[in-house]
């Protein structure tokens, strides 16, 4: 079955500093892939997605590509701010029919100042 | 427009209770979905409405959970009776009508923090 991987947090980068979080995917056939965040309080809300090889989701100053050949989506920004403080889930649905997400663990970020 | 909301926000009951989770999605949104995040694992699916007709109840963990969509409007979960396990956040989560070549967006309510004791 569809399983994905993410990076164990939480981590703690202090503003303006590089965000990676990994994220790699098993999935059959051709997944979409997403990256949904919630924030303190909130429900979860998309952040960006990517439905095909080599395609570049970005949104708010993140982004992550979709690479088949190392099965992976990791997210980046460049500079993160407090704001961006939140947990992070990487996602996949199956390609064609009703798509039920199918989600990695989480990774919770702390950005201080 | 209105988001997917979700009733409680928070629900704290005693081992052997019984207790119903709300969702109303966004409206005319035809696909309703749930899910559960226990104790900071995965996100992982429950079920799926199509209207109010069960798509996909393969997530379902046990017979103690009961989904319904009367009218294909909202839905309620029902967990009778409850057990400590049973504790998580549970989400909604709704989208409209699939159509084939197009990607489906889901669009998640707060959640339901559940805790079992």
């Amino acid at each position: 079955g569809n399983s994905v991987t993410q990076m164990e947090g939480p981590v703690t980068l202090s503003e303006e500093a590089f965000l990676t979080i990994n994220c790699t995917y098993t999935a059959t056939g051709y997944p979409s892939l997403f990256w949904y965040v919630q924030y303190p309080g909130e429900g979860l809300q998309l952040l960006l997605k990517a439905t095909k090889a080599d395609d570049k989701g970005s949104n708010k100053g993140f982004e992550a590509t979709y690479r088949k050949e190392t099965t992976s989506f990791h997210l980046e920004k460049g500079s993160v701010q407090v704001s961006d403080s939140a947990v992070y889930f990487c996602a996949l649905t199956d390609s064609g029919g009703y798509q039920k997400v199918t989600f990695g663990t989480g990774t919770k970020l702390q950005v201080i100042p | 427009e209105a988001g997917v909301t979700q009733f409680p926000s928070h629900s704290v009951i005693e081992k052997g209770q019984t207790v119903t989770l709300r969702c109303d999605p966004i409206s005319g949104h035809d696909n309703l979905y749930w899910y559960r995040r226990v104790m900071g694992k995965e996100i992982k699916f429950l079920l799926h409405f199509v209207k109010e007709s069960k798509q996909d109840e393969s997530g379902m963990p046990n017979n103690r959970f009961l989904a319904e969509r009367t009218g294909g409007t909202y839905s309620t979960l029902k967990v009778q009776p409850a057990e400590l396990e049973d504790s998580g956040v549970y989400f909604c989560a709704s989208s409209s009508l699939f159509t084939p070549g197009q990607q489906e967006t889901q669009y998640f309510g707060p959640g339901t923090r559940l805790l079992v004791l």
